[in-house]
Protein backbone atom coordinates (compact mmCIF):
# COMPACT_ATOMS: atom_id res chain seq x y z
CA UNK A 1 0.00 0.00 0.00
CA UNK A 2 0.97 3.42 -0.88
CA UNK A 3 0.05 6.85 0.79
CA UNK A 4 0.77 10.65 0.05
CA UNK A 5 1.21 13.32 2.85
CA UNK A 6 0.82 17.30 1.24
CA UNK A 7 1.71 18.65 4.34
CA UNK A 8 0.27 22.14 3.64
CA UNK A 9 -3.36 22.65 2.33
CA UNK A 10 -2.86 25.71 1.42
CA UNK A 11 0.30 28.38 0.75
CA UNK A 12 -0.43 31.78 0.04
CA UNK A 13 2.71 33.94 -1.34
CA UNK A 14 3.36 37.13 -3.04
CA UNK A 15 4.13 36.91 -7.22
CA UNK A 16 8.09 36.57 -7.53
CA UNK A 17 8.78 35.12 -4.40
CA UNK A 18 9.77 31.51 -4.21
CA UNK A 19 7.70 28.51 -3.01
CA UNK A 20 7.86 25.13 -1.79
CA UNK A 21 5.00 23.11 -1.69
CA UNK A 22 5.65 19.77 0.06
CA UNK A 23 5.18 16.30 -0.17
CA UNK A 24 6.01 12.96 1.68
CA UNK A 25 4.78 9.84 0.67
CA UNK A 26 4.97 5.97 2.09
CA UNK A 27 5.36 2.83 -0.11
CA UNK A 28 6.73 -0.32 0.28
CA UNK A 29 7.87 -0.87 -3.13
CA UNK A 30 10.03 1.35 -5.29
CA UNK A 31 8.28 4.62 -6.71
CA UNK A 32 7.41 6.77 -9.42
CA UNK A 33 6.06 10.60 -8.66
CA UNK A 34 4.00 12.78 -10.00
CA UNK A 35 3.08 16.32 -9.54
CA UNK A 36 -0.17 17.54 -11.52
CA UNK A 37 -2.04 21.16 -11.32
CA UNK A 38 -5.26 21.60 -11.60
CA UNK A 39 -6.61 25.22 -12.56
CA UNK A 40 -10.27 26.32 -11.52
CA UNK A 41 -12.60 24.27 -13.23
CA UNK A 42 -10.34 22.42 -15.38
CA UNK A 43 -8.73 19.12 -15.12
CA UNK A 44 -5.39 17.60 -14.08
CA UNK A 45 -2.35 18.62 -15.87
CA UNK A 46 1.29 16.77 -15.26
CA UNK A 47 3.64 19.19 -14.01
CA UNK A 48 6.51 16.67 -14.27
CA UNK A 49 7.44 12.93 -12.81
CA UNK A 50 9.98 11.24 -11.37
CA UNK A 51 10.39 7.62 -12.66
CA UNK A 52 14.34 7.36 -12.51
CA UNK A 53 17.31 8.43 -12.73
CA UNK A 54 18.33 12.21 -11.59
CA UNK A 55 16.79 12.89 -8.80
CA UNK A 56 16.00 16.41 -9.77
CA UNK A 57 12.93 16.97 -12.28
CA UNK A 58 12.57 19.64 -13.92
CA UNK A 59 8.65 20.27 -15.43
CA UNK A 60 7.07 22.88 -17.29
CA UNK A 61 6.35 26.35 -16.20
CA UNK A 62 9.57 26.77 -14.63
CA UNK A 63 8.68 24.46 -11.62
CA UNK A 64 11.00 21.67 -10.54
CA UNK A 65 11.09 18.69 -7.65
CA UNK A 66 13.63 16.74 -6.12
CA UNK A 67 13.42 13.22 -4.91
CA UNK A 68 14.78 11.89 -1.98
CA UNK A 69 14.51 8.25 -1.00
CA UNK A 70 16.13 8.62 2.70
CA UNK A 71 13.54 11.51 3.50
CA UNK A 72 10.91 9.73 1.52
CA UNK A 73 9.75 13.35 0.00
CA UNK A 74 9.20 15.09 -3.67
CA UNK A 75 9.62 18.19 -2.59
CA UNK A 76 8.05 20.96 -5.77
CA UNK A 77 10.03 24.19 -6.25
CA UNK A 78 9.67 27.14 -8.56
CA UNK A 79 12.35 30.23 -7.54
CA UNK A 80 9.37 32.79 -8.76
CA UNK A 81 5.64 32.57 -8.79
CA UNK A 82 3.41 34.38 -11.10
CA UNK A 83 -0.17 35.16 -10.78
CA UNK A 84 -1.00 32.75 -13.10
CA UNK A 85 0.65 29.66 -11.12
CA UNK A 86 -2.47 30.74 -8.69
CA UNK A 87 -3.93 26.43 -8.78
CA UNK A 88 -4.45 23.29 -6.72
CA UNK A 89 -1.29 21.17 -6.61
CA UNK A 90 -1.54 17.44 -6.55
CA UNK A 91 1.23 14.84 -5.16
CA UNK A 92 0.39 11.57 -6.83
CA UNK A 93 2.74 7.98 -6.25
CA UNK A 94 2.67 4.55 -8.14
CA UNK A 95 4.08 2.11 -6.74
CA UNK A 96 6.39 -0.50 -8.96
CA UNK A 97 4.06 -2.46 -11.18
CA UNK A 98 1.10 -0.71 -9.66
CA UNK A 99 -1.28 1.62 -12.17
CA UNK A 100 -3.41 3.46 -9.86
CA UNK A 101 -2.71 6.78 -8.86
CA UNK A 102 -2.66 7.63 -4.93
CA UNK A 103 -3.08 11.36 -5.02
CA UNK A 104 -2.38 13.92 -1.57
CA UNK A 105 -5.18 16.03 -0.55
CA UNK A 106 -3.47 18.69 -2.87
CA UNK A 107 -2.10 22.09 -1.78
CA UNK A 108 -3.83 25.56 -3.19
CA UNK A 109 -1.45 27.97 -3.42
CA UNK A 110 -2.32 31.45 -4.38
CA UNK A 111 0.07 33.83 -5.34
CA UNK A 112 -1.15 37.57 -4.38
CA UNK A 113 -0.03 40.73 -6.23
CA UNK B 1 -2.72 16.17 -30.91
CA UNK B 2 -6.44 15.75 -29.18
CA UNK B 3 -6.30 14.80 -25.41
CA UNK B 4 -8.85 13.04 -23.43
CA UNK B 5 -12.69 14.25 -23.71
CA UNK B 6 -14.87 14.04 -21.00
CA UNK B 7 -19.04 14.65 -21.38
CA UNK B 8 -20.79 16.17 -19.93
CA UNK B 9 -19.20 18.85 -18.22
CA UNK B 10 -21.57 19.76 -16.50
CA UNK B 11 -24.64 17.73 -14.99
CA UNK B 12 -27.05 18.36 -12.59
CA UNK B 13 -29.66 15.30 -11.63
CA UNK B 14 -32.32 14.32 -9.13
CA UNK B 15 -31.55 11.98 -6.10
CA UNK B 16 -32.72 8.22 -7.69
CA UNK B 17 -32.18 9.57 -11.37
CA UNK B 18 -29.60 7.27 -13.59
CA UNK B 19 -26.79 8.77 -15.36
CA UNK B 20 -23.87 8.21 -17.21
CA UNK B 21 -20.42 9.73 -18.28
CA UNK B 22 -18.81 9.61 -21.09
CA UNK B 23 -14.93 9.25 -21.97
CA UNK B 24 -12.92 10.06 -24.88
CA UNK B 25 -9.34 8.30 -24.18
CA UNK B 26 -6.16 9.87 -26.47
CA UNK B 27 -6.16 7.81 -29.65
CA UNK B 28 -3.56 4.50 -29.55
CA UNK B 29 -4.21 4.75 -25.57
CA UNK B 30 -4.59 1.34 -24.48
CA UNK B 31 -5.11 1.59 -20.64
CA UNK B 32 -8.20 3.91 -19.32
CA UNK B 33 -9.27 4.95 -15.42
CA UNK B 34 -11.49 6.44 -13.57
CA UNK B 35 -11.08 9.23 -10.34
CA UNK B 36 -13.81 10.90 -8.60
CA UNK B 37 -12.79 13.94 -6.44
CA UNK B 38 -14.32 14.70 -4.03
CA UNK B 39 -14.63 17.29 -1.02
CA UNK B 40 -14.14 15.17 1.81
CA UNK B 41 -12.40 12.20 0.11
CA UNK B 42 -10.31 14.01 -2.48
CA UNK B 43 -8.74 11.96 -5.63
CA UNK B 44 -9.74 8.49 -5.44
CA UNK B 45 -9.46 5.54 -7.83
CA UNK B 46 -12.30 3.84 -9.07
CA UNK B 47 -11.69 1.81 -11.92
CA UNK B 48 -9.31 0.69 -14.66
CA UNK B 49 -9.31 -0.75 -17.68
CA UNK B 50 -6.16 -2.12 -20.07
CA UNK B 51 -6.99 -3.81 -23.66
CA UNK B 52 -9.07 -6.57 -23.27
CA UNK B 53 -8.05 -7.52 -19.89
CA UNK B 54 -10.89 -7.48 -17.12
CA UNK B 55 -10.84 -4.33 -15.57
CA UNK B 56 -9.77 -3.66 -12.16
CA UNK B 57 -13.11 -2.16 -10.03
CA UNK B 58 -11.84 -2.72 -6.96
CA UNK B 59 -12.37 1.39 -6.57
CA UNK B 60 -15.78 1.56 -7.82
CA UNK B 61 -17.90 2.70 -4.09
CA UNK B 62 -21.04 0.35 -4.60
CA UNK B 63 -22.90 -1.75 -6.94
CA UNK B 64 -24.76 1.37 -7.79
CA UNK B 65 -21.24 2.16 -10.26
CA UNK B 66 -20.82 0.40 -13.07
CA UNK B 67 -18.26 1.34 -16.19
CA UNK B 68 -17.61 -0.27 -19.64
CA UNK B 69 -15.44 0.10 -22.26
CA UNK B 70 -16.78 -0.54 -25.80
CA UNK B 71 -14.11 -1.52 -28.07
CA UNK B 72 -10.90 -0.79 -26.14
CA UNK B 73 -11.58 2.93 -27.01
CA UNK B 74 -14.50 5.21 -25.48
CA UNK B 75 -15.66 4.55 -21.96
CA UNK B 76 -18.85 4.92 -19.93
CA UNK B 77 -19.26 5.21 -16.36
CA UNK B 78 -22.79 4.58 -15.08
CA UNK B 79 -24.35 5.65 -11.71
CA UNK B 80 -28.12 4.12 -10.91
CA UNK B 81 -30.53 5.47 -8.10
CA UNK B 82 -28.00 8.95 -7.34
CA UNK B 83 -27.40 9.54 -4.34
CA UNK B 84 -26.67 13.50 -3.00
CA UNK B 85 -23.22 11.66 -1.72
CA UNK B 86 -22.50 10.86 -5.55
CA UNK B 87 -21.96 14.41 -6.22
CA UNK B 88 -18.57 15.07 -7.75
CA UNK B 89 -16.28 15.80 -10.28
CA UNK B 90 -15.09 12.52 -12.12
CA UNK B 91 -12.23 12.49 -14.00
CA UNK B 92 -11.07 10.06 -16.54
CA UNK B 93 -7.33 9.32 -17.47
CA UNK B 94 -5.77 7.53 -20.15
CA UNK B 95 -1.88 6.06 -20.61
CA UNK B 96 0.13 4.59 -23.57
CA UNK B 97 0.18 1.43 -21.15
CA UNK B 98 -0.04 0.18 -18.03
CA UNK B 99 2.23 2.08 -15.12
CA UNK B 100 2.77 4.54 -18.19
CA UNK B 101 1.91 8.16 -17.60
CA UNK B 102 -2.01 9.41 -17.24
CA UNK B 103 -2.96 11.70 -18.88
CA UNK B 104 -6.38 13.54 -17.95
CA UNK B 105 -9.39 15.13 -18.70
CA UNK B 106 -11.56 18.23 -17.73
CA UNK B 107 -13.36 16.11 -15.80
CA UNK B 108 -17.98 16.21 -15.23
CA UNK B 109 -18.80 17.79 -12.48
CA UNK B 110 -21.87 16.03 -10.63
CA UNK B 111 -24.70 17.79 -9.04
CA UNK B 112 -27.05 15.26 -7.08
CA UNK B 113 -30.20 17.16 -5.76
Amino acid sequence: AQSVTQLDSQVPVFEEAPVELRCNYSSSVSVYLFWYVQYPNQGLQLLLKYLSGSTLVKGINGFEAEFNKSQTSFHLRKPSVHISDTAEYFCAVKGGSNYKLTFGKGTLLTVNP
Amino acid sequence: GAGVSQSPSNKVTEKGKDVELRCDPISGHTALYWYRQSLGQGLEFLIYFQGNSAPDKSGLPSDRFSAERTGGSVSTLTIQRTQQEDSAVYLCASSSGQGETQYFGPGTRLLVL
